[in-house]
């Protein structure tokens, strides 16, 4: 069955430091692959999206993600986490060919020490 | 571009009365716009997708009777809550695709809360 797993449901790192998100796919052709932020009580921000090309992709507020294809993997990084990037993350998936919608993992949320 | 307007942002009903909520494309037709919903702290959840001018594809375990889609513009889709219970108490979000535009535009959602 086509899934995305999101392995983390909750991380917390030290401001300052790095951070990875983890996220996995199951899916029998490469998807369109998205990253999104929630904060509390809000609706979804974009940080980055991949279709095709570059394996590694810039997105908004310092993020970057990774795709790898041998791993079905499609991994979130931000080298220096700042507090206000505690959030809850989503990884989700688009099929190539489909309408539009999207598959989401249940999540990563992210606390901040200071 | 491709910016997808919700409203409203929150509402509050009693029991047993109906909500709509309303999901605009801004600056592009949308020829198909999602439905999500998000329990609290859990994920999204498709749960229709309307294609403009026909009828709405709800997915399984999702009451078509209960969520009421309209789909009757390009820029405009509506969904209501028909006698709502506190348990459809929830976070809606919308989303909207075209032929060169993915569905991966929201909207801002709606927290709907049935008293």
């Amino acid at each position: 069955a086509q899934s995305v797993t999101q392995p983390d449901i909750h991380i917390t790192v030290s401001e300052g430091a790095s951070l990875e998100l983890r996220c996995n796919y199951s899916y029998g052709a490469t998807p369109y692959l998205f990253w999104y932020v929630q904060s509390p009580g809000q609706g979804l921000q974009l940080l980055l999206k991949y279709f095709s090309g570059d394996t590694l992709v810039q997105g908004i507020k310092g993020f970057e993600a990774e795709f790898k294809r041998s791993q079905s993997s499609f991994n979130l990084r931000k080298p220096s986490v700042h507090w206000s990037d505690a959030a809850e993350y989503f990884c989700a998936v688009g099929l190539r060919g489909s309408q539009g919608n999207l598959i989401f993992g249940k999540g990563t949320k992210l606390s901040v020490k200071p | 571009g491709a910016v997808v307007s919700q409203h409203p942002s929150r509402v509050i009903c009693k029991s047993g009365t109906s909500v709509k909520i309303e999901c605009r494309s801004l600056d592009f037709q949308a020829t198909t716009m999602f439905w999500y919903r998000q329990f609290p702290k859990q994920s999204l959840m498709l749960m229709a997708t309307s294609n403009e001018g026909s009828k709405a594809t709800y997915e399984q375990g999702v009451e078509k009777d209960k969520f009421l889609i309209n789909h009757a513009s390009l820029t405009l889709s509506t969904l209501t809550v028909t006698s709502a219970h506190p348990e459809d108490s929830s976070f809606y979000i919308c989303s909207a695709s075209t032929q060169g535009h993915y569905g991966y535009t929201f909207g801002s959602g709606t927290r709907l809360t049935v008293v």
